[in-house]
């Protein structure tokens, strides 16, 4: 169990750019969860796989917002043309479909932020 | 919708004193309750679960207990450590599939 791996840890971009986050989650997973935590609050979902497919997205999650996981593997967050408000750290999370009550495992995030 | 309201911290603390972060929960259904810690300069970790009414969740000293009649969970223990500085999280789940919901955190500050 190497643990769920986000990349990059930070990322600092200009307002209008276009970014990408990676996450990989542990192996045997087939759940993936993607999470915004701004300063001082608690995570906020964005939405769900259950391997390749998106099974559920907030409506936190504009249309400047993408994710896929094409191959129930690794996800990957876009967000084009980014805006101050999108400062934040944006968390992976990863659990199995075995068993009841199978905890979500976090990664340590990626931090982003908009100059 | 469903939500969950914690204590505003930070709260500062002696060593080897008693500790209670108070959380309490609106929801819709009958969810599990969590509580997530999270480290200077680590991810969140689950700490401890209680899954139904009255149930208890233990772990590293850490209990809390399910009271469906006040809709609360909050953190107890006994005697803290300077190790248990960190920021603690409730939080509540339908299923080991469902989105999570958090709190907004409490950050606990122990003193030597």
């Amino acid at each position: 169990d190497t643990g769920v791996s986000q990349d990059p840890r930070h990322k600092i971009t200009k307002r209008g750019q276009n970014v990408t986050f990676r996450c990989d989650p542990i192996s045997e997973h087939n759940r993936l969860y993607w999470y915004r935590q701004t300063l001082g609050q608690g995570p906020e979902f964005l939405t769900y796989f259950q391997n390749e497919a998106q099974l559920e997205k907030s409506r936190l999650l504009s249309d400047r917002f993408s994710a896929e996981r094409p191959k129930g593997s690794f996800s990957t967050l876009e967000i084009q043309r980014t805006e101050q408000g999108d400062s934040a750290m944006y968390l992976c999370a990863s659990s199995s479909e075995e068993g009841r009550d199978r905890p979500q495992h976090f990664g340590d995030g990626t931090r982003l932020s908009i100059l | 919708g469903d939500s969950v309201t914690q204590m505003e911290g930070p709260v500062t603390l002696s060593e080897e004193a008693f500790l209670t972060i108070n959380c309490t929960y609106t929801a819709t259904g009958y969810p599990s309750l969590f509580w997530y810690v999270q480290y200077p300069g680590e991810g969140l970790q689950l700490l401890l679960k209680a899954t139904k009414a009255d149930d208890k969740g233990s772990n590293k000293g850490f209990e809390a207990t399910y009271r469906k009649e006040t809709t609360s969970f909050h953190l107890e223990k006994g005697s803290v450590q300077v190790s248990d500085s960190a920021v603690y999280f409730c939080a509540l789940s339908y299923s080991s599939a469902s989105k999570i919901i958090f709190g907004s955190g409490t950050r606990l500050s122990i003193r030597p």
